[in-house]
């Protein structure tokens, strides 16, 4: 069945610091792809969607590029900021029923 | 995008009992889904619901367990009935607010603890 894989968590980084989190995924087809992003203590918020091969979703400094010949969606950014810690999720939409299927999470520490 | 609500935003409850969680949504929409996320742990779908007709189980889920109404287009509700421990989670409901887009919108999530 459809799979998203996440890099483990928790990553910690300095505030300006390059952010990458990897997702790659596996599908029937060609899913739309996303980023969610689950703020302490607060629900999941749409960060950024691509919804073809080689587009690329961007929000908030964030961005990432749907990439079907390697599978993935990396989340990148390029100065990260300590009001950017949250738990980050990758997710596909299965093309048959309409659900989102969720990587494990990534979790991001951003210290001062 | 819409703008949707949940209530309890949490709650404590006691083993055996049951709690209704409500999501209201700001706008009609046609596919609202209901997500489980155990602590620490990803999120999962439990079931879609659609007015008017029964909801879909995911692998897993029964509705003897996590009952279902969709009334109308702007309102949901699940039911935790005879809780365990094991069912200590946040769970969360999402909306196709555009309507045939694969694009979810997200309530704020209630936070069930069994005691």
């Amino acid at each position: 069945g459809d799979s998203v894989t996440q890099m483990e968590g928790p990553v910690t980084l300095s505030e300006e610091a390059f952010l990458t989190i990897n997702c790659t995924y596996t599908a029937t087809g060609y899913p739309s792809l996303f980023w969610y992003v689950q703020y302490p203590g607060e629900g999941l918020q749409l960060l950024l969607k691509a919804t073809k091969a080689d587009d690329k979703g961007s929000n908030k400094g964030f961005e990432a590029t749907y990439r079907k010949e390697t599978t993935s969606f990396h989340l990148e950014k390029g100065s990260v900021q300590v009001s950017d810690s949250a738990v980050y999720f990758c997710a596909l939409s299965d093309i048959r029923g309409g659900k989102l299927i969720f990587g494990q999470g990534t979790e991001l520490s951003v210290k001062p | 995008s819409a703008v949707i609500s949940q209530k309890p935003s949490r709650d404590i409850c006691q083993r055996g009992t049951s709690l209704t969680i409500q999501c209201q949504v700001d706008s009609q929409v046609t596919m609202m889904f209901w997500y489980r996320q155990q602590p620490g742990q990803s999120l999962t779908l439990i079931a879609t619901a659609n007015q008017g007709s029964e909801a879909t189980y995911e692998s897993g889920f029964v509705i003897d367990k996590f009952p279902i109404s969709r009334p109308n287009l702007t309102f949901s509700t699940l039911t935790v009935s005879n809780m365990s421990p094991e069912d200590s989670s946040i769970y969360l409901c999402s909306v196709d607010h555009q309507g045939g887009t694969d694009t979810q919108y997200f309530g704020p999530g209630t936070r069930l603890t069994v005691l």
